[in-house]
């Protein structure tokens, strides 16, 4: 099962870019790769995804490497209520299975 | 408005004693998953439906059971709960392979 690695935690300012990364190198073609966040007390919110092209929404923008073995979660200015943990994942376009794994995500703390 | 229910969202029970957590979405979603969270583990799968009557193992399904009787459904069952199954649980659907989830707001189950 293709699997991702995210840094623990990471800290912004408020009014800050934040690039939150995510390196996922047993990627295969057919995996879409997503981000999620959960803020404290909530469940998981989808965020972003994307298979090849960088991605834009009005939450945040999706970078992804040409050889896809990585990606960055883009949040353009951090407010305090982005503080929450992201989980970058791999969801696999397939008719046979929807196995996902998670991992332990990126906390974020945004100080103002 | 389109939503994940979960039922209940709080509950204390004895060892050995089945139960049952719901699932519903109103979004005529063909995919639903289980997930349970942990502090320090992040969400793991336990089992999820590709649509009615197609359902397969997650990460972590011993001691767990689902049906998918009707598009909508996706009960949860614990035939005879255990201490270790005491956890916050998840349930998501989505509308495609490789497409984005939508959480539940989650279930806290204690089991002493």
């Amino acid at each position: 099962d293709a699997k991702t690695t995210q840094p623990n935690s990471m800290e912004s300012n408020e009014e800050e870019p934040v690039h939150l990364p995510c390196n996922h190198s047993t990627i295969s073609g057919t995996d879409y790769i997503h981000w999620y966040r959960q803020l404290p007390s909530q469940g998981p919110e989808y965020v972003i995804h994307g298979l090849t092209s960088n991605v834009n929404n009005r939450m945040a923008s999706l970078a992804i490497a040409e050889d896809r073995k990585s990606s960055t979660l883009i949040l353009h200015r951090a407010t305090l209520r982005d503080a929450a943990v992201y989980y970058c994942i791999l969801r696999g376009f397939s008719y046979n299975t929807d196995k996902l794994i998670f991992g332990t995500g990126t906390r974020l703390q945004v100080f103002p | 408005e389109a939503q994940v229910t979960q039922n209940p969202r709080y509950l204390i029970t004895v060892t050995g004693k089945k139960l049952t957590v719901t699932c519903s979405q109103n979004m005529n979603h063909e995919y639903m998953s289980w997930y349970r969270q942990d502090p320090g583990l992040g969400l793991r799968q336990i089992y999820y439906s590709m649509n009615v009557e197609v359902t397969d193992k997650g990460d972590v399904p011993e001691g767990y059971k689902v049906s998918r009787k009707e598009k909508r459904n996706f009960p949860l069952i614990l035939e005879s709960p255990s201490p270790n199954q005491t956890s916050l649980y998840f349930c998501a659907s989505s509308p495609r392979s490789g497409g984005e989830q939508y959480f539940g707001p989650g279930t806290r189950l204690t089991v002493t």
